[in-house]
């Protein structure tokens, strides 16, 4: 069955760095879109950016763009966020999920990422 | 960007309660909208797409209705499992942006 299983999640202090993987079973990743949902705590979900099927697309919203980065490894089946010059603010669960007819159905457990000096 | 916006933020209900949940968009988005169940500590799952169309395995009691700018999630008789937040989600145009959230709890 499809499974998402996401790591690398951490404390860091701000102005570092940290990459997320979200290790994709059950499915062929190059096949669909996937996109990082993320949220910080006691709030709502926030969708930070996606890549399309063939990779030739990506989308990021404003208050990440410059600064993280999504791609994959096919070879690997695997998604991974790069996150750049990290801010207190982007404390929060990061989420990944494959986008299919239906919109987003399936999600992985997320992995919690802490900045803080 | 398209803003969405949920009302209540939270709502305090009983066990075979009706329940009713709006969310509103900030442009029109046509019947692009999603709804989601999440429990703490969980992921979101998905509930309805397109606005009404029920996914596969979520209980008829659940449905979803509206188009344009005007939302409604609907519970028809409010079960245990049924205590939880509920998320709606725009996906016509990137950013997707989602509600802020309505949280149901027991009465």
């Amino acid at each position: 069955q499809v499974q998402l299983v996401e790591s690398g999640g951490g404390v860091v202090q701000p102005g570092k760095s940290l990459r997320l993987s979200c290790a994709a079973s059950g499915f062929t990743l190059r096949n669909f879109p996937m996109h990082w949902v993320r949220q910080a705590p006691g709030k709502g979900l926030e969708w930070v950016a996606v890549i399309s099927y063939d990779d030739n697309n990506k989308n990021y919203i404003d208050s990440v763009k410059g600064r993280f980065t999504v791609s994959r490894d096919h070879s690997k089946n695997t998604l991974y966020l790069q996150m750049d010059s990290l801010r207190p603010d982007d404390t929060a669960v990061y989420y990944c999920a494959r986008e299919g007819a239906h919109n987003l159905q399936h999600w992985g457990q997320g992995t919690l990422v802490t900045v803080s000096s | 960007d398209i803003h969405m916006t949920q009302s209540p933020s939270t709502l305090s209900a009983s066990v075979g309660d009706r329940v009713t949940i709006t969310c509103r968009a900030s442009q029109s988005i046509n019947n692009w909208l999603a709804w989601y169940q999440q429990k703490p500590g969980k992921a979101p799952k998905l509930l309805i797409y397109k606005a009404s169309s029920l996914e596969s395995g979520v209980p008829s009691r659940f449905s979803g209705s509206g188009s344009g700018t005007e939302f409604t999630l609907t519970i028809s008789s409010l079960q245990p499992d049924d205590f939880a937040t509920y998320h709606c989600q725009h996906y016509k145009s990137y950013p997707w942006t989602f509600g802020q959230g309505t949280k149901v709890d027991i009465k």
